[in-house]
């Protein structure tokens, strides 16, 4: 089972500031398959980043995914008020087919 | 638009089952496989299983092998996740989610149903 590591669990900066959270991999991920999360309490998840590093459908360009092997990265350039929440990466491929990481929660400082 | 509205919320007893239905509108329902994933309070999230609508073919998590049956009756573009001998451990919010792309990522979610096992 590849097991997805997220750090830091709490990140707390100010709008406008860079936010810089990261997912590893116990095994390799095959980048086509590594994928980015919001969530903001009581809400379902919302699709950011597909593919390691292609912006999902109406997410703002300050969203940027890089990475690749065991170690990928999600950048928000500057962020926005309504950017405070959860955020998640996943993989898809090995057994079990699917699985998230535990979650960094990105506080307003 | 794509929408997946799941059912209501749920209160079981332990060794219950509980059948959660997530309906489908706005493309296709046999187009695309509905996964389930599952979100305790204050805990990650947790992938159940995959169903294919057009063929009704299924692969489950490991962990529910034995335990979780997932259904669809596409006449009404409904799937339905059912859960057998409930435990309080299975307290969580359940969530159906689809994927449209080719990257193993789910481009589409249900609001999620909460399930609560308490006796």
């Amino acid at each position: 089972e590849i097991v997805l590591t997220q750090s830091p669990g709490t990140l707390s900066l100010s709008p406008g500031e860079r936010a810089t959270l990261s997912c590893r991999a116990s095994q390799s991920v095959s980048s086509s398959y590594l994928a980015w999360y919001q969530q903001k309490p009581g809400q379902a998840l919302r699709l950011l980043i597909y593919g390691a590093s292609s912006r999902a459908t109406g997410i703002p360009d300050r969203f940027s995914g890089s990475g690749s092997g065991t170690d990928f990265t999600l950048t928000i350039s500057r962020l926005e008020p309504e950017d405070f929440a959860v955020y998640y990466c996943q993989q898809y491929g090995s057994s079990p087919l699917y699985t998230f990481g535990q979650g960094t929660k990105l506080e307003i400082k | 638009q794509v929408q997946l509205v799941q059912s209501g919320a749920e209160v079981k007893k332990p060794g219950a089952s509980v059948k959660v239905s997530c309906k489908a509108s706005g493309y296709t329902f046999t187009s695309y496989d509905i996964n389930w994933v599952r979100q305790a309070t204050g805990q990650g999230l947790e992938w159940m299983g995959w169903m294919n609508p057009n063929s009704g073919n299924t692969g489950y998590a490991q962990k529910f092998q034995g335990r979780v049956t997932m259904t669809r009756n596409t006449s009404i573009s409904t799937a339905y996740m059912e859960l057998s001998s409930l435990r309080s451990e299975d307290t969580a919010v359940y969530y159906c989610a689809m994927g449209s792309g080719w990257y193993g990522d789910f481009d589409y979610w249900g609001q999620g149903t909460l399930v609560t096992v308490s006796s």
